[in-house]
């Protein structure tokens, strides 16, 4: 099972880029990453998920390098209500892939 | 995420009572899931289903039974509660498309005395 390793806390401002990123060093090569944002009583919410290189979709982008042994979400000019948990899962399959802590985002007017 | 609910959406029941947590899916997934969730930390896996025929335990299976009664019911159960299963219980669905991502529900908040 790859380990990943993310921020626990990370600070922003409105309109702000975020950038959290996550160490899988020892990620398989089957494996893909995912995130997912939870706020506080409710189940997390799937945000991006991608192989290699990067990834574009409505809500954030996901850099992946050549190595793949850290990804990076980035959240591009931020809103308080951006402010959650993320988490960062690694595998090929989710019974595989285990939730960390998750970095939690507290995004300030 | 409406497609997946949840009953009921918060319990409290006393230590050795055994309680039932239902979940349903109209997404028409295969996979269903069941997840703890404590204070401060990440979601563990209990127990996951690929089909109805099909149970398997995940990290933390201890003290929980499951059953999938349909493909769109997959129901939790603890057979004698204790106070250290006090905590958030989220199930969640997905469908294998090569890649997977999962659904959650609103989650059910159990508190055992």
């Amino acid at each position: 099972l790859a380990k990943t390793t993310q921020p626990i806390s990370m600070d922003s401002y409105e309109g702000q880029e975020v950038n959290i990123t996550c160490s899988h060093n020892n990620i398989a090569t089957n494996d893909y990453i995912t995130w997912y944002q939870q706020f506080p009583s409710q189940g997390p919410r799937f945000i991006i998920q991608g192989y290699k290189t990067k990834v574009t979709n409505e809500v954030a982008s996901l850099f992946i390098p050549a190595d793949r042994k850290s990804s990076t979400l980035s959240l591009p000019r931020v809103s308080l209500s951006d402010t959650a948990v993320y988490y960062c899962l690694v595998g090929d399959r989710i019974n595989d892939m285990r939730f960390g802590a998750g970095t939690r985002l507290t995004v300030k007017p | 995420d409406a497609d997946v609910t949840q009953t009921p959406r918060n319990r409290i029941t006393k230590t050795g009572k055994r309680i039932m947590l239902e979940c349903s899916q109209t997404k028409g997934h295969d996979r269903m899931y069941w997840y703890r969730q404590d204070p401060g930390l990440g979601l563990r896996l209990i127990y996951y289903s690929f089909d109805v025929k099909d149970i398997n335990k995940g990290e933390i299976s201890d003290g929980y039974s499951v059953s999938r009664q349909a493909q769109a019911k997959f129901s939790l159960s603890l057979e004698s509660a204790i106070p250290n299963q006090t905590a958030l219980y989220f199930c969640a669905t997905s469908d294998w498309q090569g890649e997977e991502t999962q659904y959650f529900g609103p989650g059910t908040r159990l508190l055992v005395l």
